[in-house]
C-alpha cells in the first residue's frame, strides 16, 4: 500500500522568505511524481512534473526534487510572495493512478 | 477542448436522490480519472477510464456509486441514494499518457442536505 505525507501540515512565513515543503511516500515503485496548487475553492494547478529517473525539476522561483530511494521529494519555493498562498499537494503515480497527500496549507505574510 | 470540464459547478441536493456529475476532458486524451475531496484533506481516487472502460474501480466506496465513459470522451459519475457523507469536492482528471501528467477540472462541489 502506498501512502504519502506531507509535512507540515501548515506553515505561515513573512513575504520574502525561501521555503521547503516536503512530501514522503512508503513504496519506491512510482512512475512519477507531481506538485500541484490548490487555490480556495478551486480546482488543481499543475506546478512541477518530475519523472521517476529525474532528480529534479525547475520553473521560475519554483524548484522540485525527487529522491526514490529515500522516499521523499521537496518543493522549493525561493522568494515567497503573498500570491503564493495556497494549498500545496503533492502526488505520485503508482499502480496506474494518482496518490495524493493531504497538502500543506502555505499563507506568506506581507 | 482546451481544459478538463465539469458540470455543474455546484450541485445541492436532498438526501436520498440521484444526482450525475459530468466531466469532459481535454480532447485525446484516453484516461479519465474521478477524485473526491473532503474538506482539509487531499483528494481520493475513486474510478479511473482507459478508453470507454474502467480499468480501475476499487476506489468506490460502494455500489451507490457509478461511473460511465460510453463514447472514450465524456464521463458521468452516478451517485444513488445520496448521502450527507457524500458531501464533497468531486474532480475529474484526464491524461494522454501518464509520463505526460495529469490535468483537473475546477471539480463539482456536492452537498446533500
Amino acid at each position: 500500500k502506498q501512502e504519502v505525507t506531507q509535512i507540515p501540515a501548515a506553515l505561515s512565513v513573512p513575504e520574502g522568505e525561501n521555503l521547503v515543503l516536503n512530501c514522503s511516500f512508503t513504496d519506491s515503485a512510482i512512475y512519477n511524481l507531481q506538485w500541484f496548487r490548490q487555490d480556495p475553492g478551486k480546482g488543481l494547478t499543475s506546478l512541477l512534473l518530475i519523472q521517476s529517473s529525474q532528480r529534479e525539476q525547475t520553473s521560475g522561483r519554483l524548484n522540485a526534487s525527487l529522491d526514490k530511494s529515500s522516499g521523499r521529494s521537496t518543493l522549493y519555493i525561493a522568494a515567497s510572495q503573498p500570491g503564493d498562498s495556497a494549498t500545496y499537494l503533492c502526488a505520485l503515480t503508482w499502480g496506474g493512478k494518482l496518490i495524493f497527500g493531504q497538502g500543506t496549507e502555505l499563507s506568506v505574510k506581507p | 477542448g482546451a481544459g478538463v470540464s465539469q458540470t455543474p459547478s455546484n450541485k445541492v441536493t436532498e438526501k436520498g436522490k440521484y444526482v450525475e456529475l459530468r466531466c469532459d476532458p481535454i480532447s485525446g486524451h484516453t484516461a479519465l480519472y474521478w477524485y473526491r475531496q473532503s474538506l482539509g484533506q487531499g483528494p481520493e481516487f475513486l474510478i479511473y477510464f482507459q478508453g470507454t472502460g474502467a480499468a480501475d474501480d476499487s476506489g468506490l466506496p460502494n455500489d451507490r456509486f457509478f461511473a460511465v465513459r460510453p463514447e472514450g470522451s465524456v464521463s458521468t459519475l452516478k451517485i444513488q441514494r445520496t448521502e450527507r457523507g457524500d458531501s464533497a469536492v468531486y474532480l475529474c482528471a484526464s491524461s494522454l499518457r501518464q509520463d505526460y501528467g495529469y490535468t483537473f477540472g475546477s471539480g463539482t462541489r456536492l452537498t446533500v442536505v
